[in-house]
């Protein structure tokens, strides 16, 4: 089955610098990685996916790019505003050989943007 | 923008007791998941259905756990019997489609306090 690492646990940034945060996974079958982020108390948001055929997708302030062969995917926010402190989750299909496309989720990264 | 929605918010019960914790999918929305988040830890899959039967669950739905869609737009997810450690948020998500790469749309939880 899939296993997704995220990195880092925490991060702290000034307002205005980037963010990263990097996830590898351990399926070569994986196609599909989707960006989740939740803020406190609330529901884990869809903010952003890539599929396997391709390496890099934008939206706005937020990136996601994508090795394939390193299997590892990674969440750029440039512009960092304190309204995207929250935690960030990244996940990956969790395939029993099926079709569902059940999520496995890496444990979070806590972004906190300081003004 | 169409969401799904889960009642109740909070929910707090005697150990032992049995909960069912409702969600309506988003309307045209054909596969339905059941994930739950212990308080500070990642999301984890529980269970997800389509055509009214389960098409995939964890290990951690075990005999306890049923879910059901008893008619057109709700979809439920029952613990027989419960356990303090069953104390968690319960996400409902729902996706368009099923299989790798369809984005799932969560609910707001329902937050499950066991005493």
């Amino acid at each position: 089955g899939e296993n997704v690492e995220q990195h880092p646990s925490t991060l702290s940034v000034q307002e205005g610098d980037s963010a990263v945060i990097k996830c590898t996974y351990s399926d070569s079958a994986s196609n599909y990685f989707p960006w989740y982020k939740q803020e406190l108390g609330k529901r884990p948001q869809l903010i952003i996916d890539i599929r396997s055929n391709v390496g890099e997708k934008k939206d706005q302030r937020i990136a996601v790019t994508l090795n394939k062969t390193a299997k590892h995917f990674s969440l750029h926010i440039t512009e960092t505003q304190p309204e995207d402190s929250a935690v960030y989750f990244c996940a990956a299909p969790r395939d029993y050989g099926g079709s569902q496309g059940n999520l496995i989720f890496g444990k979070g990264t806590k972004l906190s943007v300081k003004p | 923008e169409p969401e799904v929605t889960q009642t109740p918010s909070h929910q707090v019960t005697q150990m032992g007791q049995e909960v069912i914790l409702r969600c309506v999918p988003i309307s045209n929305h054909l596969y339905f998941y059941w994930y739950r988040q212990i308080l500070g830890q990642k999301v984890e899959f529980l269970v997800s259905f389509y055509n009214n039967e389960i098409s995939e669950k964890s290990e951690i739905f075990d005999d306890q756990f049923s879910v059901e869609r008893p008619d057109g737009s709700n979809f439920t997810l029952k613990i027989r019997s419960t356990k303090l450690e069953d104390s968690a948020m319960y996400f409902c998500a729902s996706s368009e489609s099923g299989g790798l790469g369809q984005p799932q749309h969560f609910g707001d939880g329902t937050r499950l306090s066991i005493l």
